[in-house]
């Protein structure tokens, strides 16, 4: 079964940092783009940032630019979100999710992990 | 940026009824880059649509998406009780920033 499973999630006081992590399985994770996508309380979806297959191309949300890093580890099938200088609009449940191809083209998000909750304030 | 409108904001009909969902785009998205999610209370958003009308594996035939340009629709043409949730539309036109419509809700 395909499945992608985040963690790292937690309380954290405004400007800090906090890493989220997304283990894949059930496919082979170095052949697909992946994507953050954030989803703040009682709001709607966000996409936060995107990775090609190879790590070679990200994307950002101008929100999060300069401040989120995302990298993958394909040999540990795994997701990073490096999430620096946090605000309290940050506050969200942070998805990880699987595209359909290897490139950040044409990508929309077929599989969603089940999130983790992220949340900013002192 | 692409901005996505998703009107109406709730929907409130019955189960056997159609739901008719629209999606509106700021420009054009050209190759038909739309896709459509169903999230409901506490869980991920499913992946529903693709292509403006292709459905996702295992997703009901009931389920059917059209249009194209700036103009997109979700329909659900007889509502069963578990397809009463909230409804986003997602554009992937081009390279990023990629963008979602704001929801509807369909509500008995």
């Amino acid at each position: 079964e395909v499945q992608v499973l985040e963690s790292g999630g937690g309380l954290v006081q405004p400007g800090r940092s906090l890493r989220l992590s997304c283990v894949a399985s059930g496919f082979s994770f170095s052949n697909f783009a992946m994507a953050w996508v954030r989803q703040a309380p009682g709001k709607g979806l966000e996409w936060v940032s995107g990775i090609s297959g190879s790590g070679g191309s990200i994307y950002y949300t101008d929100s999060v630019k300069g401040r989120f890093t995302t990298s993958r580890d394909n040999s540990k099938n795994t997701l990073y979100l490096q999430m620096n200088s946090l605000r309290v609009e940050d506050t969200a449940v942070y998805y990880c999710a699987k595209g359909p191809g290897y490139l950040l083209i044409s990508f929309y998000m077929d599989v969603w992990g089940k999130g983790t909750t992220v949340i900013v304030s002192s | 940026e692409i901005v996505l409108t998703q009107s109406p904001g709730t929907l409130s009909l019955s189960p056997g009824e159609r739901a008719t969902l629209s999606c509106r785009a700021s420009q054009s998205i050209t190759s038909s880059h739309l896709a459509w999610y169903q999230q409901k209370p506490g869980q991920p958003p499913r992946l529903l649509i693709f292509g403006a009308s292709r459905r996702a594996t295992g997703i009901p035939d009931r389920f059917s998406g059209s249009g194209s340009g700036t103009d997109f629709t979700l329909t659900v043409s007889r509502l069963e009780p578990e397809d009463f949730a909230v409804y986003y539309c997602l554009q992937y036109h081009n390279s990023p920033p990629w963008t979602f419509g704001q929801g509807t809700k369909v509500e008995i």
